[in-house]
């Protein structure tokens, strides 16, 4: 099981405003890094996988870029809404069979 | 719906009862996770099908728990004898070789033993 860290653990964000977090993992064997999206009775939501160097992705006000040779990745939430509110995961799938090592996540809520 | 489904989505249990969960994923995957996670953490892997064989099955996972995937098609989860350290949240996940790294989650099954 590798190494995958989050922060912070929680965030409060006013309506409007803008926040980002980030997760590290471990740079050397660097196959692919998730992040999904888990709303309080719902499904972990896969809203990212990346897999370059440099990456950028985006999803509507979503957006996350990711650097491997620092083994880092940030995720950006732009005008938050209270439909943000969910915990953020990130997850380091390993090369041969994909299972997922997960960080702890990070809750975000997004105040009214 | 053709997602991944979990059964039952909660279950209470008595301290040394046995309990089983079920996990149906996406028709076409012919990969199968469990996971677990507990409060304040991610979620940690526990076993891992490829059809119907059983390929992986983490440390930490005790004698008690046991997994099965008859047929490649469903899962199911046992937990004998569990104990309150059992308690936590089972997800299961689902995936295609042919699909990448992308993994297909359930809703859950929220597990308390008391």
């Amino acid at each position: 099981i590798l190494n995958v860290e989050q922060s912070p653990q929680s965030l409060h964000v006013q309506e409007g405003d803008s926040t980002n977090f980030t997760c590290s993992f471990p740079s050397s064997n660097f196959y692919a890094l998730h992040w999904y999206r888990w709303e309080t009775a719902k499904s972990p939501e896969a809203l990212f996988v990346m897999t370059l160097n440099g990456d950028e992705k985006k999803k509507g006000r979503i957006s996350a870029t990711l650097n491997t040779k620092e083994g880092y990745s940030y995720l950006y939430i732009k005008g938050s809404q209270p439909e943000d509110s969910a915990t953020y995961l990130c997850a380091f799938p390993h090369a041969n069979d994909y299972k997922l090592s997960f960080g702890a996540g990070t809750t975000v809520t997004v105040r009214a | 719906d053709t997602g991944v489904s979990q059964d039952p989505r909660h279950k209470i249990t008595k301290r040394g009862q046995n309990v089983t969960f079920r996990c149906d994923p996406i028709s076409e995957h012919n990969r199968l996770y469990w996971y677990r996670q507990t409060l304040g953490q991610g979620p940690e892997f526990l076993t891992y099908f490829q059809n119907e064989a059983q390929l992986e099955k983490s440390r930490l996972l005790s004698d008690r728990f046991s997994a099965e995937r008859p047929k490649g098609s469903f899962s199911t989860l046992e937990i004998q004898r569990t104990e309150q350290g059992d308690s936590a949240m089972y997800l299961c996940a689902s995936s295609s070789t042919a699909g990448g790294t992308e993994a297909f989650f359930g809703q859950g099954t929220r597990l308390t033993v008391v």
